[in-house]
């Protein structure tokens, strides 16, 4: 079970929309529609941003959303805002009632 | 609004057992259809699962961490808890607790705040 593949920063303008990416395989991102993401500011715990790939959580922006494309999932956040600035995971079902992470993607709101 | 806190030592020694328990307030952890699940994050890195506990016992761990881990819960305290052996510097790392939702229990809706485990002698 390797970890889920993110890049390791983003950047973009306020405004501007970005989409983070993760990669995984057929044995969990491309094999199962439960991909969830997570936002995490320093020193924070991590909150629920997307699950089952597309779904928002009640009280999340709806400039938050998600997608999936064969092994790979994304988050896309439209309309930039300074407050957007943290650390992004995505986290997948990987069978056998498992679960695993991606790496984690730092974004950053010039 | 359920609430859940981590609670243990910050400090434990090399080849000793890592012991971490999770008091869930604001609902009875037996009610429902959820997981309670652990995970972990060295400073400066990202998030591992470490594996997840159904109210009725049954657990599902981390194949890298399996033959290590013992995650339990104790409903009529409303807690559930960790237990981590053979502990090295490589286990040191902010530790959560968080409630686990979805068809196969895939998502994790509420978090604790995270306790810090360091492994030194």
């Amino acid at each position: 079970q390797s970890a889920l593949t993110q890049p390791a920063s983003v950047s973009g303008s306020p405004g501007q929309s970005i989409t983070i990416s993760c990669t995984g395989t057929s044995s969990d991102v491309g094999g199962y529609n439960y991909v969830s993401w997570y936002q995490q500011h320093p020193g924070k715990a991590p909150k629920l941003m997307i699950y089952d790939v597309s779904k928002r959580p009640s009280g999340v922006s709806n400039r938050f959303s998600g997608s999936k494309s064969g092994n790979t999932a994304s988050l896309t956040i439209s309309g930039l805002q300074a407050e957007d600035e943290a650390d992004y995971y995505c986290c997948s079902y990987a069978g056998s009632s498992t679960l695993v992470f991606g790496g984690g993607t730092k974004l950053t709101v010039l | 609004q359920v609430q859940l806190q981590e609670s243990g030592p910050g400090l434990v020694k090399p080849s000793q057992t890592l012991s971490l328990t999770c008091t869930v307030s604001g609902g009875s952890i037996s009610s429902g259809s959820y997981y309670w699940s652990w995970i972990r994050q060295p400073a400066g890195k990202g998030l591992e699962w470490i594996g997840r506990i159904y109210t009725s016992g049954s657990t599902n761990y981390n194949p890298s961490l399996k033959s290590r881990v013992t995650i339990s819960v104790d409903t009529s305290k409303n807690q559930f808890s960790l237990k981590l052996s053979s502990v090295t510097a490589a286990d040191t790392a902010v530790y959560y607790c968080a409630r686990v939702r979805g068809t196969v229990g895939s998502y994790f809706d509420y978090w604790g705040q995270g306790t810090l485990v360091t492994v030194s002698s």
